[in-house]
């Protein structure tokens, strides 16, 4: 079964500066997406970027982008120029057929 | 505004209690997708149902039973409630391509007590 692990339940950043979210998983399979879905106070669940793991190019959506590292098994979200806004949690997610979910990494961005 | 509903938004049982919850989706999604979210646990899968017709156990479906009414309706049936039920549960839709992201519902917060 895949697993995925945040590591960092908790982060904080100031505003304009840059943060980046952890993310590992374990799968066996070789073609899969992973995605970051992010979960503001109002509960909703947005998707922020995905990932194809058939390319090597990392993927980006203006502010953010990720860092794909297939082989050790990583996927991590930088987030430039952090707005209030951006305070939420973040799930790293892996989709081979279903989705899995990581358990969250809440950031907070301060003013 | 396209997207997925459910329904009821908050729910307080008593335990032993039964209820379903409701969730429908009009963007034609072929597949459909019951969560329920926990402190420190994230989103983990109880029910899916890749196609009309067909439902299939996830990662936590003791508790749980599902009907795919039709290609737009998925519902999530407690039938005897239970405090470690607690939960936020989140219906998805999605298409079959796993390419495709999932499309959320906003949510049920259901407190057992």
């Amino acid at each position: 079964a895949q697993t995925v692990t945040q590591s960092q339940p908790e982060m904080s950043v100031q505003e304009a500066e840059t943060v980046t979210l952890s993310c590992t998983y374990d799968t066996s399979e070789n073609n899969y997406y992973l995605f970051w879905y992010k979960q503001p106070p109002s509960r909703q669940m947005i998707l922020v970027i995905r990932q194809e793991a058939y390319k090597q190019q990392n993927a980006t959506e203006n502010r953010f982008s990720v860092n794909f590292q297939k082989a050790a098994k990583s996927f991590s979200l930088k987030i430039s120029d952090s707005q209030l806004g951006d305070t939420a949690m973040y799930f790293c997610a892996f989709r081979y057929n279903d989705m899995r979910f990581g358990a969250g990494t809440r950031l907070t961005v301060k003013p | 505004n396209a997207g997925v509903t459910q329904t009821p938004k908050f729910q307080v049982l008593k335990t032993g209690q039964s209820m379903t919850l409701q969730c429908a989706q009009d963007m034609n999604h072929n597949s459909m997708y019951w969560y329920r979210q926990d402190p420190g646990m994230g989103l983990r899968l109880i029910y899916y149902s890749a196609s009309e017709g067909t439902t299939d156990k996830g990662e936590v479906p003791n508790g749980y039973n599902v009907s795919r009414l039709n290609k737009r309706e998925f519902s999530l049936r407690l039938e005897s409630a239970a405090p470690s039920q607690t939960s936020v549960y989140f219906c998805a839709s999605s298409e079959r391509r796993e390419f495709s992201g999932y499309t959320f519902g906003s949510g049920t917060r259901l407190t057992v007590v």
